[in-house]
């Protein structure tokens, strides 16, 4: 049973063009959440978290919207540029008594046509 | 030094071979985590050391074993295993167990023959 989804398997957008990729989870003990990178043959680089007591972090070109009561986030990126071409890896997670596990969801993977 | 290094990239081994795989974090994190990810599927934690000690273990089979010698260096040393085993196997490190900002070595991509 997937906590956290994200049904679209791949996004095409063109360059200059806004990316909105998309998370739900079903966990509402979930408390923080953050996003992923991932290059082919390289490890998932940390892009943007976000707590739950917010609903907008940004941060450059990328921002992260969370609605709680939908338990849906996003990643909006703008521009998008080709180097943003990867697969967007979104998780969650909660805080537990000894460790806090951070759960993945399938990824997008996005591609950025110049 | 922002890097957790991982050793080898690539390994190949039989179901009979004993190998390790290695990893290598120079931020001054005390907690360690090994993951696994098979194509087109999330990366799924393994174990999690936390100040060298072993702090959980997602019920892995005992064919793959970890050790964390030191603060910088976790190992995932691994006997018998299964070609469904074949993965790619990522390292990552945090501030400690309680910051969820992980950073990921580029794994090593393990077939098991």
């Amino acid at each position: 049973d997937q906590q956290v989804k994200q049904n679209s398997p791949s996004l095409s957008v063109q360059e200059g063009r806004i990316s909105i990729l998309n998370c739900d989870y079903t966990n509402s003990m979930f408390d923080y959440f953050l996003w992923y990178k991932k290059y082919p043959a390289e490890g998932p680089t940390f892009l943007i978290s976000i707590s739950s007591i917010k609903d907008k972090n940004e941060d450059g070109r990328f921002t992260v919207f969370l609605n709680k009561s939908a338990k849906h986030l996003s990643l909006h990126i703008v521009p998008s540029q080709p180097g943003d071409s990867a697969v967007y890896f979104c998780a969650a997670s909660r805080r537990g008594t000894s460790y806090d596990k951070v759960i993945f969801g399938p990824g997008t993977s996005l591609s950025v046509i110049p | 030094d922002t890097e957790v290094t991982q050793t080898p990239k690539h390994l190949v081994m039989g179901m009979t071979n004993k190998k390790s795989l290695k990893c290598e974090q120079h931020m001054g994190h005390r907690a360690m985590y090994w993951y696994k990810q098979k194509a087109k599927k999330p990366p799924e934690l393994m174990f999690v050391y936390s100040y060298e000690k072993l702090s959980i273990n997602e019920s892995v089979p005992s064919r793959f074993s970890p050790e964390c010698p030191n603060s910088s260096l976790l190992n995932l040393h691994l006997h018998a295993l299964q070609p469904e085993d074949s993965a790619l196997y990522l390292c990552a490190s945090s501030q400690d167990e309680r910051v969820r900002k992980a950073f990921f070595g580029q794994g090593t991509r393990l077939t098991v023959v």
